[in-house]
């Protein structure tokens, strides 16, 4: 069976500054891959990135990185000089790879960024 | 090349009544998923489908619970005699392939609210 952990329900931060979303997920399967999803007060569901278990190279997209280590079974994510518009619930995703067809996602974590 | 487009964005329904929710997949996606989102949680899985055929509906209510993706028009997943339980926002995506590796898309959902 697969479990996405996001043990931090709520974060709030100032403008400016920096934040690590933490993703701890478990898997008997050798290749997977692993999603964070945005989901802003309009509801809807914004694909972030999408990472397959081969590749552990760090990413990073502007004021977004990523980190996965596969040791430690975690995908985090950090947002470097945070913004008011980034206030939303950051979603963690797993799936298997190849015949795979599901996606299973953690809670979620609410992040509110104070001006 | 429009995204995955979902109607309604919201819908209102009395207990005892059914409730059709519609999904469009972007142009070239042939494999559909629904998930629903209950107040609070993350999404969940509920069924699997390929034009005319399930594949998987391990998440799927046993009961009152259908869903079609037909080979022409949208698919639907269509809730009979509608409890408040089934009050939550539902997803749908779609992909070109069953390899999750080719994308994965979601909607911007539909919000059930039963009365």
């Amino acid at each position: 069976a697969q479990k996405v952990t996001q043990a931090q329900t709520e974060i709030s931060v100032v403008e400016k500054e920096d934040v690590t979303l933490d993703c701890v997920y478990e898997t008997r399967d050798t290749t997977y891959y692993l999603f964070w999803y945005k989901q802003p007060p309009s509801g809807e569901l914004v694909f972030l990135i999408r990472r397959n278990s081969f590749d552990e190279q760090n990413e990073i997209s502007g004021r977004y990185s990523w980190n996965f280590q596969k040791s430690t079974s975690s995908f985090n994510f950090t947002i470097t000089a945070s913004q008011v518009v980034d206030s939303a619930v950051y979603f963690c995703a797993l799936s298997k790879s190849g015949s795979a067809r599901q996606l299973t996602f953690g809670s979620g974590t609410q992040l509110t960024v104070l001006p | 090349n429009a995204g995955v487009m979902q109607n309604p964005r919201h819908l209102v329904r009395r207990r005892g009544q059914e409730a059709r929710l519609r999904c469009s997949p972007m142009k070239g996606h042939s494999h559909v998923y629904w998930y629903r989102q209950l107040p609070e949680e993350g999404l969940k899985f509920m069924v699997y489908l390929q034009k005319e055929n399930i594949i998987d509906e391990s998440g799927m209510p046993k009961e009152r619970f259908s869903a079609e993706f037909p080979k022409e028009g949208p698919s639907i997943l269509r809730i009979q005699q509608v409890v408040r339980g089934d009050s939550a926002a539902y997803f749908c995506a779609s992909s070109p392939s069953a390899d999750l590796g080719y994308g994965y898309t979601f909607g911007s959902g539909t919000r059930l609210t039963v009365v």
